[in-house]
C-alpha cells in the first residue's frame, strides 16, 4: 500500500504571496495533521482534521488555514507568506478517532517551502 | 502544558558502540503517549514506537529498546551494536489522552543527530 503522499516536494515562493500545499493519506485513514518543521527543530503541529471536521489547531496566525475532502485527502493553504514561513511542510495520516486514544501518526516526505 | 526535552542535541559514536538517546517529558494528564520518530537526511518520519502511560515494561526490537520510566518522567531510546544506517535525527513526542480534548496532537522535542562513522 502507498503511504502519505504530499505535492509538491519543493516550493520557492515570494513574499506576500499565497501557497496551498496538498496531502493524501493512507488508504483507511480518516485522520490527518499537518505540522510545521524550522532547520533544526522538531516539528509543531499546526492542524489536525477528521472527517472534515477541523478537530485541533495548533498556534499559528489565521494565515494558515486547511480542510480536509470527503475523500480524507488534505489542503493547507498559507497566505501573505512570510521569510519565517519557509521550513518543511510535513502531513501525517492516522487510522484512529482523534478523542478515542492516540494512534500511530504516519508521515508524509514533506513539502519543502522557500519563502525569498 | 506538554512539553519535551531532548537535551543532547548531537552524539556521534563509531560504529558496533551502543547509544542511549534520552528523553524527559513532562504532562498533567494521567493517561499519555510516548512516541520515537528517526528522521534520515531524505527528511520523512519514520515512527518507531509508540508507548502508553499505563505501560511501563520496557520494549526489545532487534537493536533497539526503549526504557520508560514515569518516575522519572524519561522514555530513553538505546541502539545496540550501532550502525552507519542508523545516522538520523531522532525525535520524541508525547499526546496526551482523552482529557486533553479531541485531538491528538504530537508535541515533539528538539531532536538528537546521531552520527556513527564506519
Amino acid at each position: 500500500d502507498a503511504g502519505v503522499t504530499q505535492s509538491p516536494t519543493h516550493l520557492i515562493k515570494t513574499r506576500g504571496q499565497h501557497v496551498t500545499l496538498r496531502c493524501s493519506p493512507i488508504s483507511g485513514h480518516k485522520s490527518v495533521s499537518w505540522y510545521q518543521q524550522v532547520l533544526g527543530q522538531g516539528p509543531q503541529f499546526i492542524f489536525q482534521y477528521y472527517e472534515k471536521e477541523e478537530r485541533g489547531r495548533g498556534n499559528f496566525p489565521d494565515r494558515f488555514s486547511a480542510r480536509q475532502f470527503p475523500n480524507y485527502s488534505s489542503e493547507l493553504n498559507v497566505n501573505a507568506l512570510l521569510l519565517g514561513d519557509s521550513a518543511l511542510y510535513l502531513c501525517a495520516s492516522s487510522w484512529g478517532v482523534p478523542d478515542r486514544g492516540t494512534y500511530e501518526q504516519y508521515f508524509g516526505p514533506g513539502t519543502r517551502l522557500t519563502v525569498t | 502544558a506538554q512539553k519535551v526535552t531532548q537535551a543532547q542535541t548531537e552524539i556521534s559514536v563509531v560504529e558496533k558502540e551502543d547509544v542511549t538517546l534520552d528523553c524527559v517529558y513532562e504532562t498533567r494528564d494521567t493517561t499519555y503517549y510516548l512516541f520515537w520518530y528517526k528522521q534520515p537526511p531524505s527528511g520523512e518520519l519514520v515512527f518507531l514506537i509508540r508507548r502508553n502511560s499505563f505501560d511501563e515494561q520496557n520494549e526489545i526490537s532487534g537493536r533497539y529498546s526503549w526504557n520508560f520510566q514515569k518516575s522519572t518522567s524519561s522514555f530513553n531510546f538505546t541502539i545496540t551494536a550501532s550502525q552507519v544506517v542508523d545516522s538520523a535525527v531522532y525525535f520524541c513526542a508525547l499526546s496526551e489522552g482523552w482529557e486533553s480534548g479531541a485531538n491528538s496532537k504530537l508535541t515533539f522535542g528538539k531532536g538528537i543527530t546521531l552520527s556513527v562513522r564506519p
